[in-house]
């Protein structure tokens, strides 16, 4: 019952370095999200990739680039890291169409730019 | 834009009290409406959704009703437990999009104390 796995779990960067952040799920969903939540702001849409193949923008997607691998994986990288980016990351993932498709989130990566 | 606007927490509730967490939203068309509860050093888990207006969602003692003519789609729950303290967050999505793109409120702190 993996669901939806992120790594790393934390990360310590220096301004300027890169990185990317893995997401994987195993519940056969088309849909793949990326959001960041930072105190007092709730989640915000970096990117999402409604089914394989495609990816589009969210609301902050500035400073990120994301590769949706194949159905299962969905990364997003930080090309050169800033401290604003110091936030925690979560993956999710859905079915696609109909109404009120629910999203099932992975437990986050907590990602901290020096 | 679509929003989603929550009361501000923190919460703080005795043990068996009655819980009332207000959310309104601001949208265009005709999302579907969810809940969800982050426990801490997890990711989200969905607590409860309405996809048209009048319906009620519930789950674990948790019920919120779809309120068109009023935009809100509060949460309640009529004896709170200390194993309920956990941040809520109220979403909504558009129902005719092909990803659910969520919004998300702020998020509300609920803190039960025994």
């Amino acid at each position: 019952n993996a669901g939806v796995t992120q790594t790393p779990k934390f990360q310590v960067l220096k301004t300027g370095q890169s990185m990317t952040l893995q997401c994987a799920q195993d519940m056969n969903h088309n849909s793949m999200y990326w959001y960041r939540q930072d105190p007092g702001m709730g989640l915000r849409l970096i990117y999402y990739s409604a089914s394989e193949g495609t990816t589009d923008k969210g609301e902050v997607p500035n400073g990120y680039n994301v590769s949706r691998l194949n159905k299962r994986e969905f990364s997003l990288r930080l090309e050169s890291a800033a401290p604003s980016q110091t936030s925690v990351y979560f993956c999710a993932s859905s079915r696609t169409g109909g109404s009120g498709q629910p999203q099932h989130f992975g437990d986050g990566t907590r990602l901290s730019i020096l | 834009g679509d929003s989603v606007t929550q009361m501000e927490g923190p919460v703080t509730l005795s043990e068996e009290a009655f819980l009332t967490i207000n959310c309104t939203y601001t949208a265009t068309g005709y999302p579907s409406l969810f809940w969800y509860v982050q426990y801490p050093g997890e990711g989200l888990q969905l607590l409860l959704k309405a996809t048209k207006a009048d319906d009620k969602g519930s789950n674990k003692g948790f019920e919120a009703t779809y309120r068109k003519e009023t935009t809100s789609f509060h949460l309640e729950k009529g004896s709170v437990q200390v194993s309920d303290s956990a941040v809520y967050f109220c979403a909504l999505s558009d129902r005719n999009q092909g990803a659910q793109k969520l919004v998300f409120g702020q998020g509300t702190r609920l803190t039960i104390n025994p």
